[in-house]
């Protein structure tokens, strides 16, 4: 089993559509978590970093459940813009590691 | 206020040469990490660096070693290069003295071994 698992995808989702991700991860030691999106042939770049109380960020929600050990990322009215790869991460715990999922891609249709 | 930074953006290597690549952190950061990301992957942890010391090593052989100076830079040292080290290479800087555990990445160096 890998440590963080990501649906990879493709989600093919039209235009002002509500997407959501999932992401799951077996250190129960974690302590951070973000997400990153990652645009073809480019560097990841921070989207959001997770809270245990759940973050908001205009048409971004994240949130994580502890319990089941995994953390959500929700996509309000999408954008051809947020056609992307995004990537799920988990860190901290006794090594201060940031472990990657895979990524889930994401296509936006107009 | 730069942010991260690699060099070269591009590279081409034969089996059993030798690379060096190079970052420079975003302003204020002390601390380096390295990531391999193959292509449809997620990146892959190398190794951190903070205060000129490897400080967390992922699974990867001694073929793969890294260096930091004084001014947080880093280097990423590949020998004996083999067809599948071909793939993205990720800086990544942080501020541990500052707790952030948040990583910024640089653009990348593509490598590329034939």
């Amino acid at each position: 089993r890998k440590e963080v698992e990501q649906d990879p995808g493709p989600f093919n989702v039209p235009e002002g559509a509500t997407v959501a991700f999932n992401c799951t991860y077996s250190n129960s030691a974690s302590q951070s978590f973000f997400w990153y999106r990652q645009d073809c042939r480019k560097e990841p770049k921070l989207l959001m970093s997770v809270y245990s109380s759940g973050n908001e960020d205009g048409r971004f929600t994240a949130q994580l459940n502890r319990a089941s050990q995994y953390i959500s990322l929700l996509i309000r009215d999408s954008k051809l813009s947020d056609s992307a790869t995004y990537l799920c991460v988990a860190g901290g715990g006794s090594n201060y590691q940031l472990i990657w999922g895979a990524g889930t891609k994401l296509i936006i249709k107009p | 206020d730069a942010g991260v930074t690699q060099s070269p953006t591009h590279l081409i290597k034969t089996r059993g040469q030798q690379v060096t690549l190079r970052c420079s952190p975003k302003s204020g950061h002390d601390t380096v990490s390295w990531y391999q990301q193959a292509l449809g992957q997620g990146p892959q942890f190398i190794f951190q660096y903070y205060e000129e010391e490897e400080r967390q090593r992922g699974n990867f052989p001694d073929r793969f070693s890294g260096h930091q100076f004084p001014n947080y830079s880093s280097e990423l040292n590949v020998n004996a290069l083999l067809l599948g080290d071909s793939a993205l290479y990720l800086c990544a800087s942080s501020s541990l003295s500052g707790g952030g555990e948040t990583q910024y990445f640089g653009p990348g160096t593509r490598l590329l071994v034939l």
